[in-house]
């Protein structure tokens, strides 16, 4: 096990609704990442959070945001659900001394 | 935009087999890469990482990894692999941005079944 916790394990929702997904990281992580792994695909990349602030997006709309609290715990919230939405969501954090990311067992998301 | 192939999706060999799992990358700026393993039943964990220095990269459990700056291509290789190394296999590339930070693409992943 790596450290790093995610909740729920399971989630469905309809279209339209809105998610609150929740990280929380290693200790001493400063850095947290969300990925969105698709049935079948590697992750993709959605965003990082760095002491409290995104410094880094991959090509999701603005309707996927993120938060990070100064225990380095982090959310990911869409809003407006799609079908396309369904998925299994993904955190890591980073070490800093060795920058290598831990991933969490992840939450899958059923959008109906 | 960085993309990542990894050319074999589906691979299946007997143990003691030698192994080797294709990765390339598009963009040719300053990148690390990496391969990360998942188990069936486990977390996505990292198996080897390049950032700079000697190209052939070693990992855990016997994996190594050729870093081929020309061919834009970090392929994965284990000679001789067991039934335990059933997994998926992700390879990863972290472009660099300034400020430090990274946006990191994965590739689709290769599922390996070792038979016994």
């Amino acid at each position: 096990e790596t450290g790093v916790t995610q909740s729920p394990t399971h989630l469905i929702k309809t279209r339209g609704q809105q998610v609150t997904l929740r990280c929380s990281s290693q200790s001493g992580h400063n850095t947290v990442s969300w990925y969105q792994q698709a049935l079948g695909q590697g992750p993709q990349f959605i965003f990082q959070y760095y002491r409290e602030e995104e410094n880094g997006r991959g090509n999701f709309p603005p309707r996927f945001s993120g938060l990070q609290f100064p225990n380095y715990s982090s959310e990911l919230n869409v809003n407006a659900l799609e079908l396309d939405d369904s998925a299994l969501y993904l955190c890591a954090s980073r070490d800093p001394t060795t920058d290598t990311q831990y991933f969490g067992p992840g939450t899958r998301l059923t959008v109906l | 935009a960085q993309s990542v192939s990894q050319h074999n999706h589906h691979v299946i060999l007997s143990e003691a087999a030698s192994l080797e799992l294709g990765c390339n990358y598009s963009y040719g700026g300053t990148v690390n890469l990496f391969w990360y393993v998942q188990y069936p039943g486990q977390h996505l964990q990292l198996l080897l990482k390049y950032f700079s220095g000697d190209p052939l990269v070693k990992g855990i459990k016997g994996f190594e990894a050729e870093f081929i700056k020309s061919k834009f291509s970090f392929n994965l290789r284990k000679p001789s692999v067991q039934w335990s190394d059933t997994a998926e296999y992700f390879c990863a590339v972290n472009d660099r941005r300034s400020g430090g930070s990274y946006i990191p693409t994965f590739g689709r992943g290769t599922s390996l079944i070792v038979h016994p």
